[in-house]
């Protein structure tokens, strides 16, 4: 079975300011990666995927995700926040070829400052 | 192309009551997921349901049940209600050919347990 760990539960930022967020997962077998963020009140909207090709991955918004095999890791970038950025993001993980039902991490809570 | 419906959007009820939540996938999507979302838990996995068959169930007592009909809408069942299930309640569909484990997301129904 996979898992995910977000490793900040909360990453405030000011306005303007780069931010990361960091997401590592464990399986023993290929993997699709992805970033959701949810507003307040909403359900969550798709940031971001990789499935396979180049590790560098461009998505809505400005945010782009790199994905490391070596290091397990699939951290969420953007150069330079605004304050609608503000809202909850969660990493998945699914396994390919198996059941494709994804395994969610715990979310990290964005907070930008103006 | 009209998104995940999800009704009610909110609703209360007391302990020991039922309740039944109604989702409305993206037209063409055969596949339906529901997630609880609760602040100390996180996303946890309900079932998944395709061509009116579940295909896959998380790790939930029997009083949560669901259901998908022929048209793909999915409606899920929370009987003897406990305060503990207060939660958002997500619903997600997504496509069966090529599928990766990308989701769709509904609002959500807010379910609130007194």
């Amino acid at each position: 079975a996979q898992s995910v760990t977000q490793l900040d539960s909360q990453v405030p930022v000011f306005e303007e300011a780069p931010v990361e967020l960091r997401c590592n997962y464990s399986s023993s077998v290929s993997v699709y990666l992805f970033w959701y963020v949810q507003y307040p009140n909403q359900g969550l909207q798709l940031l971001l995927k990789y499935l396979s090709g180049s590790t560098l991955v461009k998505g809505i918004n400005g945010f782009e995700a790199e994905f490391n095999k070596s290091q397990t890791s699939f951290h969420l970038r953007k150069p330079s926040v605004h304050i609608s950025d503000t809202a909850e993001y969660f990493c998945a993980v699914t396994r390919s070829g198996g059941s494709y039902i994804p395994t969610f991490g715990r979310g990290t809570s964005l907070i930008v400052h103006p | 192309k009209a998104g995940v419906t999800q009704t009610p959007r909110y609703l209360i009820k007391t302990r020991g009551q039922q309740v039944t939540l109604s989702c409305s996938p993206i037209s063409g999507h055969r596949s339906v997921s529901w997630y609880q979302q609760t602040p100390g838990q996180g996303l946890q996995f309900l079932f998944e349901y395709f061509s009116e068959t579940q295909r896959n169930k998380g790790n939930f007592p029997g009083r949560f049940s669901g259901r998908q009909f022929s048209n793909s809408r999915s409606e899920m069942n929370v009987s003897t209600l406990e305060l503990g299930d207060s939660a958002l309640y997500l619903c997600a569909s997504s496509r069966a050919e090529g599928y990766t484990g990308e989701l769709f997301f509904g609002e959500g129904s807010r379910l609130t347990v007194l």
